[in-house]
């Protein structure tokens, strides 16, 4: 069984562009996560789908941060303009259904650098 | 509202020797437990969980941890580490309802040699 997929593994972009982070969770999986980590810390909780429903974005920085899960599979995570302060990598996890037993599976992660 | 306290944000200690990783939380639900482990440029992997039950927990690579809840505390422990334990350890707690993870700041454990 194929894990949770992310890409690009790596992005390095200037200031003020765009990027977007693309993930494909384990097939099944109702709940899909993205996490942002930097450095030195723990991931920090961006957004929750339930499906194609954001049931938790309050974490989400709305102004240049923005998501989608269309077909509640697969879903996009979209900065811009990307900040300084962006760098970090973006997790993408998922369960089969949220609070059946909490445990997430991560996906690789897709570590941004912003010049 | 939950937290995750880690308590050592480095551990060295040498191959073959005991170690353990504390981890405290607050929580005002209850909650699953979580180990996560993460290899440099690697995402996060389960190590153990604790669910409910016996408040000793056997995980992968020979890892355990207590579930203590009067002392709110989530201790992983290894009876001998090797070279390839070297990485960062994740503490977690979970909504048990709301299935919302908190994760602790994590613990640098360097094994040498």
């Amino acid at each position: 069984e194929a894990g949770v997929v992310q890409s690009p593994r790596y992005k390095i972009i200037e200031k003020k562009q765009p990027v977007a982070f693309w993930c494909n969770p384990i097939s099944g999986h109702n709940t899909l996560y993205w996490y942002l980590q930097n450095l030195g810390q723990g991931p920090e909780l961006l957004i929750r789908y339930e499906n194609e429903e954001a049931v938790d974005d309050s974490q989400l920085p709305k102004d240049r941060f923005s998501a989608e899960r269309l077909k509640g599979v697969d879903s996009t995570l979209k900065i811009q303009p990307a900040e300084l302060g962006d760098s970090a990598v973006y997790l993408c996890a998922s369960t089969q259904r949220a609070g059946d037993t909490g445990e997430l599976f991560f996906g690789e992660g897709s570590r941004l650098t912003v010049l | 509202a939950q937290s995750v306290t880690q308590l050592d944000s480095q551990v060295p200690v040498f191959e073959e020797a005991p170690v353990e990783l504390r981890c405290n939380y607050s929580s005002s639900v209850s909650v699953y437990l979580f180990w996560y482990v993460q290899y440099p440029n690697q995402g996060l992997q389960l190590l153990l969980k604790y669910l409910s039950g016996s408040t000793l927990v056997k995980g992968i690579n020979g890892f355990e941890a207590e579930f203590n809840k009067s002392q709110t505390s989530f201790h992983l422990r290894k009876p001998s580490v090797h070279i390839s334990d070297t990485a960062e350890y994740f503490c977690a707690v979970s909504d048990t309802n709301a299935g919302k993870s908190t994760f602790g700041d994590g613990t640098t454990l360097t094994v040498k040699p």
